[in-house]
């Protein structure tokens, strides 16, 4: 199956601070999604891309579609508490079968 | 519902016993996923359902694993003869409309001992 490799595995932030990550995948993707998972809970959807460069933000968060298809970043400014989780991306070209990441831990220090 | 309802929230079997992970999806989403989250990795696609038929079932591991969804609304999967390697947390989702992205329920957290 297609691999998405998400770095950095796990930050360790102060509450504020900006947050980057990434997500590569060795296969083109025509749409990438980011989704944050809490303990106990399924993943919940933050934003989705659908074309090759395209930006977009919702709120503090802003995640962007990589120009190769094969990326995806996601910003996140000024961290709170309550951005603590495991946040995934996940690429797909048919819309129905998504492959998701490893997964990026975040902790934020008060 | 106003979401994706999961049942039973956990369960734990014995090896070679038979287990049934039941998913209500958000009323009105016509397409149903299932996807296997094991410890420390992100979830793996199952199956895919499109109304009552299973569009895609290209996920499952083996035929020890089945699912249906006869009324294109509830969905069961099915597991026959756990193993110890099918512990994992189960998810159910559901959607409106492709590339959209899911919904996804708490999942079913099942353990095989």
């Amino acid at each position: 199956g297609q691999q998405l490799n998400q770095s950095p595995q796990s930050m360790f932030i102060q509450e504020g601070e900006d947050v980057s990550m990434n997500c590569t995948s060795s296969s083109i993707f025509n749409t990438w999604l980011w989704y944050k998972q809490d303990p106990g809970e399924g993943p919940v959807l933050l934003i989705a891309l659908y074309k090759a460069g395209e930006l977009t933000s919702n709120g503090r968060l802003t995640a962007q579609f990589g120009i190769t298809r094969k990326d995806s970043f996601l910003n996140i400014s000024a961290s709170i508490p309550s951005d603590v989780g495991i946040y995934f991306c996940a690429g797909s070209n048919t819309g129905n079968q998504f492959y998701f990441g490893t997964g990026t831990s975040l902790t934020v220090i008060p | 519902g106003a979401g994706v309802s999961q049942t039973p929230s956990n369960k734990v079997t014995e090896k070679g016993k038979y287990v049934e992970l039941r998913c209500d999806p958000i009323s009105g989403h016509t397409a149903l996923y299932w996807y296997r989250q094991s410890l420390g990795q992100g979830p793996e696609f199952l199956i895919y359902f499109q109304g009552t038929g299973a569009a895609d079932d290209s996920g499952l591991p083996n035929d020890r694993f089945f699912a249906v969804r006869p009324e294109g609304s509830v969905s069961t999967l099915k597991i026959q003869r756990t193993e110890r390697g099918d512990s994992a947390v189960y998810l159910c989702a559901s959607s409106s409309s492709p590339f959209s992205g899911y919904t996804f329920g708490s999942g079913t957290r099942l353990t095989v001992v």
